[in-house]
């Protein structure tokens, strides 16, 4: 089944403690990025690559970092989380030429921070 | 830069009433244009999206949305609601080479009985 995975699920965590959440996908996609979801403000790119090795910052980098060694995984690390990256992440991946663009959407993963 | 404003954070229709969800968008270039749905406590589910083939585009569970570029606007419908409707809507459009998607805030939908 074509999916893209999101581990942990829900994590509940401390001011400054290190975290990673990891992202899969099985679908051979070039593109895969990661969203936060915060009430009313919709999802906001964090960060996103196009390949391996290839990645860059969206639309609210601070506080995140990305690394994409391999095609298939793109995790998301917080080196010192603070209660304001408390939120619903998202990783998605896409393939460019496939009609419309679409993202292919991970479960989530609900991170609290205290 | 690409741009979508959903007018209405929170829509209240009745069982069987038509369901209306705005969303206007901004784009410098021909859109790529979606609709998500999250259920409580799931993840984003595609409803429909618009391709620039036809304009009246139909999605899952009976929703479809019409594109209009004379007004920028690409608005959710669905005949009647029905209970199961009840999440919340995200409108989202295409953006950087299609590497991102810039989403709209968000419109709760709720359904009564």
């Amino acid at each position: 089944e074509a999916q893209v995975t999101q581990n942990p699920r829900y994590l509940i965590t401390v001011t400054g403690k290190k975290l990673t959440v990891t992202c899969s996908q099985n679908m051979n996609h070039e593109y895969m990025s990661w969203y936060r979801q915060d009430p009313g403000l919709g999802l906001r790119q964090i960060y996103y690559s196009m390949n391996v090795e290839v990645t860059d910052k969206g639309d609210v980098p601070e506080g995140y970092k990305v690394s994409r060694k391999e095609k298939r995984n793109f995790p998301l690390i917080l080196e010192s989380p603070s209660p304001n990256q408390t939120s619903l992440y998202f990783c998605a991946s896409s393939q460019p030429g496939l009609a419309g663009l679409e993202q292919f959407f991970g479960p989530g993963t609900r991170l609290t921070v205290l | 830069a690409q741009s979508v404003t959903q007018l209405g954070s929170h829509v209240s229709v009745s069982e069987g009433a038509l369901v209306l969800l705005r969303c206007n968008y901004s784009s410098s270039v021909p859109p790529y244009l979606f609709w998500y749905v999250q259920y409580p406590n799931q993840g984003l589910q595609l409803l429909l999206k618009y391709t620039s083939a036809a304009t009246l585009v139909k999605g899952i569970n009976g929703f479809e949305a019409e594109f209009k570029k004379s007004e920028t606007s690409f608005h959710l419908t669905k005949p009647s609601a029905h209970m199961s409707d009840a999440a919340e809507y995200f409108c989202a459009v295409s953006a950087s080479g299609g590497n991102k998607l810039v989403f709209g805030a968000g419109t709760i939908l709720r359904v009564k009985s």
